[in-house]
């Protein structure tokens, strides 16, 4: 069974510095990965998917594939960023495999 | 994209009875899925509901204690029944836009049983 972990629940990092939140999947066939994000009371929504290889509000993911790893990068955090930050993964079933979750603080 | 409306957006019941969660899409789709997020944790996958066939569950879930209908295209039911404090969680509605290349999720419905 295809198995997500995000190995910390809360990063917290000063206004400008790098963020890096960690993502691994299980899974035996080829994967589709995500980043869903939800900002404090509002509803959760995709960030960016590995398929599309794109930069959302300066987040980046590389999907590694000898690492089993789908880490969420961005080189200088915003307080805006402040959100809880779900790994997702998908299979042929089309529902989605989260992760627990990493709730990400950036300080002034 | 698509837009999700879930009705209630929270509710407070008492053990042993039941509760209704909606979920209305404002455009047609084929699979719509319901999440459990107990406190503190992840979504849960609970079953994926099709229009015209049974629900299908994942392991841990049955169709007497989480019945749901999916009478057309653009209308789901969630039913939590016989409740129990262990209950307690945000259900969520999701389906994926017609490209299936992403997922849209309803505000959730807390629900805590008491």
């Amino acid at each position: 069974a295809q198995r997500v972990t995000q190995p910390e629940k809360l990063l917290s990092v000063f206004k400008g510095a790098p963020v890096e939140l960690k993502c691994n999947y299980s899974y035996s066939g080829s994967p589709e990965l995500f980043w869903y994000v939800q900002y404090s009371r509002q509803r959760l929504q995709l960030l960016l998917r590995h398929i599309s290889r794109e930069s959302i509000k300066g987040f980046t993911a590389d999907l590694n594939k000898g690492e089993t790893s789908f880490h969420l990068k961005k080189p200088f955090a915003q307080e805006e960023d402040s959100a809880m930050y779900y790994c997702a993964l998908r299979t042929g079933r089309r529902a989605l495999t989260f992760g627990s979750g990493t709730r990400l603080q950036v300080q002034p | 994209s698509a837009v999700i409306s879930q009705k209630p957006s929270r509710d407070i019941c008492q053990r042993g009875t039941s509760l209704t969660i909606q979920c209305q899409v404002d455009s047609q789709v084929t699979m719509m899925f319901w999440y459990r997020q107990q406190p503190g944790q992840s979504l849960t996958l609970i079953a994926t509901a099709n229009q015209g066939s049974e629900a299908t569950y994942e392991s841990g879930f049955v169709i007497d204690k989480f019945p749901i209908s999916r009478p057309n295209l653009t209308f789901s039911t969630l039913t939590v029944s016989n409740m129990s404090p262990e209950d307690s969680s945000i259900y969520l509605c999701s389906v994926e836009d017609s490209g299936d290349t992403e997922a849209f999720f309803g505000q959730g419905t807390r629900l805590t049983v008491v």
